[in-house]
């Protein structure tokens, strides 16, 4: 089966830290992605992992262990614009498994 | 454009009525995908492209379903006797190959209604 699991909903200030983790089990993985979606919008690319190992963009880092099934999103100096949905997606073959993402808000 | 259109942006319809949903792909992208997501719910996979054709048929809820993509370009999702559980918002990417992990270009989507 496809089973991929993400915290529903987060919370933190203005400034701060927070670390989004996804974990999965799916039958075939071609990398990982990470989505962000605001409310009402489509969603957009933040990054994608196939090796192991942390890829940093900025403020967003995201981090990928193939032997645990695990990935995170590390979000830095957050921002109230960061306040949206963020997906784990599962590239499996051609098919984008996606998670029910995790809602974050961030409060000043 | 430069962007993922699709249309209509709204449409609500009646239960038992079919309906035609519509994506542009970004120019030159050869592959396309159709998403749903329901109220609170994640993305689910419906059908994608690879040119023309539509290798992969699995995710598709029923026989009510169907899409067809012509040219290369333009696709339409279509469903038929259309259900109050099909109301979702309907999303469509593109990217420029699919087996690769190119990234997928996402669409407003369609909110679709039945009443």
């Amino acid at each position: 089966g496809q089973n991929i699991d993400q915290p529903t909903e987060m919370t933190a200030t203005e400034g701060a830290i927070v670390q989004i983790n996804c974990t999965y089990q799916t039958s075939g993985f071609n990398g990982l992605f990470w989505y962000q979606q605001h409310a009402g919008e489509a969603p957009t690319f933040l990054s994608y992992n196939v090796l192991d190992g942390l890829e940093e963009k900025g403020r967003f880092s995201s981090f990928l262990s193939r032997s645990k099934g695990y990935s995170y999103l590390l979000l830095k100096e957050l921002q109230m614009k960061d306040s949206a949905s963020y997906l784990c997606a599962v590239l499996n073959t051609d098919k984008l498994i996606f998670g029910t993402g995790t809602r974050l808000q961030v409060f000043p | 454009g430069a962007g993922v259109s699709q249309s209509p942006s709204n449409k609500v319809t009646e239960k038992g009525k079919d309906v035609e949903l519509r994506c542009d792909p970004i120019s030159g992208h050869t592959a396309l995908y159709w998403y749903r997501q329901s109220l609170g719910q994640g993305l689910e996979f419906l059908i994608y492209f690879q040119g023309n054709s539509a290798p992969d048929k699995s995710g598709l809820p029923s026989d009510r379903f169907s899409a067809e993509r012509t040219g290369g370009s333009v696709s339409t999702l279509t469903i038929q006797r259309t259900q109050q559980e099909d109301s979702a918002v309907y999303l469509c990417a593109s990217s420029k190959t699919s087996g690769i992990a190119d990234e997928q270009f996402f669409g407003p989507g369609t909110r679709l209604t039945v009443l």
